[in-house]
């Protein structure tokens, strides 16, 4: 079976230090892969999608950057972590029937 | 641009009673609607989705929804809530060629005894 697996479960950070947020998936091949992040327990915002390795798309401007250095890896990073970079981050992914599954999230806290 | 609207904040039901969870859309083409629940400090788990086929989705949970072509609406029902099933709720809709879920504000449900 498929299982999709986001650590760490809980960061806390200081502003202008860096961050690695990582994704794996497991029991699949060639997923296309998201980084969501949700403000405020609320809205859901589609951060970066990978449809292969290596090949990332961009939603947002922003402080962040997405890498797929293998086909079920899936990294969130920042050179330097601000304030607002704080939220809740989720991974997820779909292979193409519609479904899609979604890791159990990063709480992001920048002090 | 394909969105979905979720026009309650929040909904507060007794257990017991049914409940609904309002959900409208706009897409061109045909919609792909899903549902998902977040529990506090956790990931969304999927509940239901439509696809094609007949307009009464059932899923996971006890949960069901309606979709209506005429109205653009797919919203979410229960017969009996139950206090277990407040949570916060997102309705869904796949757009960018199939690659991209866009997500509705969410509407937290509450069901109290």
């Amino acid at each position: 079976s498929q299982t999709i697996h986001q650590w760490p479960a809980t960061l806390v950070q200081p502003v202008g230090s860096p961050l690695s947020l990582e994704c794996t998936v497991e029991g699949t091949s060639n997923p296309n892969l998201y980084w969501y992040r949700q403000a405020a327990g609320r809205g859901l915002q589609l951060l970066f999608y990978s449809v292969g390795i290596g090949q990332i798309s961009s939603e947002v401007p922003q402080n962040l950057s997405a890498s797929r250095p293998q086909d079920r890896q899936f990294i969130l990073s920042s050179k330097k972590l601000l304030l607002s970079d704080s939220g809740f981050y989720l991974c997820a992914w779909s292979s193409g029937n519609y479904g899609y599954t979604f890791g159990s999230g990063t709480r992001l806290t920048v002090v | 641009a394909q969105s979905v609207a979720q026009p309650e904040d929040q909904v507060n039901v007794a257990e017991g009673n049914p409940l609904t969870v309002k959900c409208t859309y706009s897409v061109s083409g045909n919609p792909y609607l899903f549902w998902y629940v977040q529990y506090p400090n956790r990931g969304l788990q999927f509940l239901l989705k439509y696809i094609t086929g007949d307009n009464l989705v059932k899923g996971s949970y006890g949960f069901e929804a309606e979709f209506n072509k005429s109205q653009t609406s797919f919203h979410l029902k229960k017969p009996s809530a139950l206090v277990s099933d407040s949570a916060l709720y997102f309705c869904a809709v796949l757009s960018g060629g199939g690659n991209k879920l866009t997500f509705g504000t969410g509407t937290q449900l509450k069901v109290e005894l």
